[in-house]
């Protein structure tokens, strides 16, 4: 089944503790992003890659960090994770990275910062 | 810059009655315009997309969308809401070309017995 996967689901931690949330695709898509979903703001995104090794800002970068070391994997990185990156996220990939592909996304990521 | 805005933040509706969301978007450039559905717990799923020609979209589940550039709006519609469609609806613009999708704020949609 074509999809993209996210994990954990759910994960509570504490301020200034590093944690990685992994997102995998298997459809050999070259664009992969990640966003944050808040009440009231919709989908921002934070950073995205148009294929290995090239990755770029999105337009709320602070506090993260990406790698696209491999095409079906693009993991998010919070070195030290601050109350106000709770929030739900989520890994989208398409085909490539025009803005006329669609974007399938993972189930979702539920981050509490405490 | 692209911006979208949802004009209500929450559409309560009776089931089988004619539902309408409204998308306006701003740009000053050719766009692309999407409407995605979020079930609850869910990831984010196309439910249609404009990107040229015929300015009626016909999506999955019964919704359709008007592109009407005059306006710059993008509504969405289905005549007869069923209990399933409860969920969150979120409209997106992007520039066409270009490699950024902008997403509004979302809707969501209570479809009441």
């Amino acid at each position: 089944e074509a999809q993209v996967t996210q994990n954990p689901r759910y994960l509570i931690t504490v301020t200034g503790k590093k944690l990685t949330v992994t997102c995998s695709q298997n459809m050999n898509h070259e664009y992969m992003s990640w966003y944050r979903q808040d009440p009231g703001l919709g989908l921002r995104q934070i950073y995205y890659s148009m294929n290995v090794e090239v990755t770029d800002k999105g337009d709320v970068p602070e506090g993260y960090k990406v790698s696209r070391k491999e095409k079906r994997n693009f993991p998010l990185i919070l070195e030290s994770p601050s109350p106000n990156q709770t929030s739900l996220y989520f890994c989208a990939s398409s085909l490539k990275g025009g803005a006329n592909y669609e974007q399938y996304f993972g189930p979702g990521t539920r981050l509490t910062v405490t | 810059a692209q911006s979208v805005t949802q004009l209500d933040s929450q559409v309560p509706v009776f089931e089988e009655a004619p539902v309408e969301l409204r998308c306006n978007y701003s740009s000053s450039v050719s766009v692309y315009l999407f409407w995605y559905v979020q079930y609850p717990n869910q990831g984010l799923q196309l439910l249609l997309k404009y990107l040229s020609g015929s300015t009626l979209v016909k999506g999955i589940n019964g919704f359709e969308a008007e592109f009407n550039k005059s306006q710059t709006s993008f509504h969405l519609r289905k005549p007869s809401v069923h209990i399933s469609d409860t969920a969150e609806y979120f409209c997106a613009v992007s520039e066409a070309g270009g490699f950024k999708t902008i997403f509004g704020a979302g809707t969501r949609l209570f479809v009441k017995a």
